[in-house]
């Protein structure tokens, strides 16, 4: 069946740190990947996604490339905010598996000043 | 425009009380799923309402679960006879058509959270 798998959190990091947020996911045929982030107090809101495998989805300064070979999508930044402080979720779409967003099991990221 | 809305943002009743949950989805999106967030769990899919489509149900954790939505329009999820285990963040989201094998943007509401004492 399919599934995601991301990091556990929380994860910590002071202002400027590099940050990789690793997702692996098992899946059927050719899915589309997805980074979703909940802002404390907001909504589930798309980051960035991927549609197919080697592209690379872009936004706000985070990336994440779609490798078919290892089935990861991991999310970096190459310096963080204080207002990137958020849960990051990774997320998988399938065709086959009735309109279905599978989901990871998100990773709280805290950035410290 | 106007996002997903979705009422109320918080709920408090006791165990064994029935509650009903809103969503107001994006207006011409067709697609609409209720999702429940719960404390270390992720994401948890309930329901998915495709157009006039029957419902995909698959995601139900009992029969005390239910929800209705009339048309293209609002949503209701329905608990009755609420445990403590029901507790969570019920979340709702709609998308513009998913039939295809492309896949549309889910736009997310704020959320409820339900406590049940």
């Amino acid at each position: 069946g399919n599934s995601v798998t991301q990091m556990e959190g929380p994860v910590t990091l002071s202002e400027e740190a590099f940050l990789t947020i690793n997702c692996t996911y098992t899946a059927t045929g050719y899915p589309s990947l997805f980074w979703y982030v909940q802002y404390p107090g907001e909504g589930l809101q798309l980051l960035l996604k991927a549609t197919k495998a080697d592209d690379k989805g872009s936004n706000k300064g985070f990336e994440a490339t779609y490798r078919k070979e290892t089935t990861s999508f991991h999310l970096e930044k190459g310096s963080v905010q204080v207002s990137d402080s958020a849960v990051y979720f990774c997320a998988l779409f399938n065709a086959g598996n009735n309109r279905k967003l599978i989901w990871g099991l998100g990773t709280s990221l805290a950035v410290n000043p | 425009g106007a996002g997903v809305s979705q009422s109320p943002s918080n709920k408090v009743t006791e165990k064994g009380k029935d509650v009903e949950l809103r969503c107001d989805p994006i207006s011409g999106h067709t697609a609409l799923y209720w999702y429940r967030q719960s404390l270390g769990q992720g994401l948890e899919f309930l329901i998915y309402f495709q157009g006039n489509s029957a419902p995909d149900k698959s995601g139900l954790p009992s029969d005390r679960f239910s929800a209705e939505r009339t048309g293209e329009s609002v949503s209701t999820l329905t608990i009755q006879r609420t445990q403590q285990e029901d507790s969570a963040v019920y979340l709702c989201a709609s998308s513009p058509s998913q039939v295809g094998s492309s896949y549309n943007e889910q736009f997310f509401g704020p959320g409820t959270r339900l406590t049940v004492l």
